[in-house]
């Protein structure tokens, strides 16, 4: 299994409004990324995730808040987003150590 | 600090006709280079990848050199398809990095 999954596909959200971006994978993947793409421009990094633990915060603004239970799942919490935050957002995994990173399908966040 | 450069697009070909995505980097010392694909509507798919100098990558009919002398990982594939439309990433990651240094993409229509 080298599949990433993320849902929802798409959201829809009010600027006052919480949800969360949920992402998986059952790789044994300990590396945990979530990256923000806007179209037509290459994904930026937002949060990476070591073992479990918060490695490296891109200076994302706090109405962003991730989260990673357990080694498999890893949660994006939104609150009190702006319209510009409306893009992509990726997870991606990676074996520490290795190369490749492998990415999820996405979602498509709207935020009115 | 690292970057990658990928040349502009859109690149637009007809079906069968010879590719050439071209991308150079700046690094310190020997990074990992890797071409991602990103299809319509969908996250980002490793494509290939090369770990260390003269290394060729390949997947799918599709090469790429880590060339050091020129700092460039050029991606190449002789008959292209219509299939092959999207947008290619070049990227690199420094060994033992968690961040990956994306270019800012290629675009790519192949037409029938």
């Amino acid at each position: 299994d080298t599949e990433v999954t993320q849902t929802p596909k798409h959201l829809v959200m009010g600027m006052t409004n919480k949800k969360s971006l949920k992402c998986e994978q059952h790789m044994g993947h300990r590396a945990m990324y979530w990256y923000k793409q806007k179209a037509k421009k290459p994904p930026e990094l937002m949060f990476v995730y070591s073992y479990e633990k918060l490695s490296i915060n891109e200076s994302v603004p706090s109405r962003f808040s991730p989260e990673c239970p357990n080694s498999s799942l890893l949660n994006l919490h939104l609150h009190a987003l702006q319209p510009e935050d409306s893009a992509l957002y990726l997870c991606a995994s990676r074996a520490v150590g290795e190369n490749e990173q492998y990415f999820g399908p996405g979602t498509r966040l709207t935020v009115t | 600090g690292n970057s990658v450069t990928q040349m502009e697009g859109p690149v637009t070909l007809s079906e069968e006709a010879f590719l050439t995505i071209n991308c150079t980097y700046t690094a310190t010392g020997y990074p990992s280079l890797f071409w991602y694909v990103q299809y319509p509507g969908e996250g980002l798919q490793l494509l290939l990848k090369a770990t260390k100098a003269d290394d060729k990558g390949s997947n799918k009919g599709f090469e790429a050199t880590y060339r050091k002398e020129t700092t460039s990982f050029h991606l190449e594939k002789g008959s292209v398809q219509v299939s092959d439309s999207a947008v290619y990433f070049c990227a690199l990651r420094q060994a033992g990095g968690f961040k990956t240094i994306f270019g800012a993409g290629t675009r790519l229509f192949v037409k029938a």
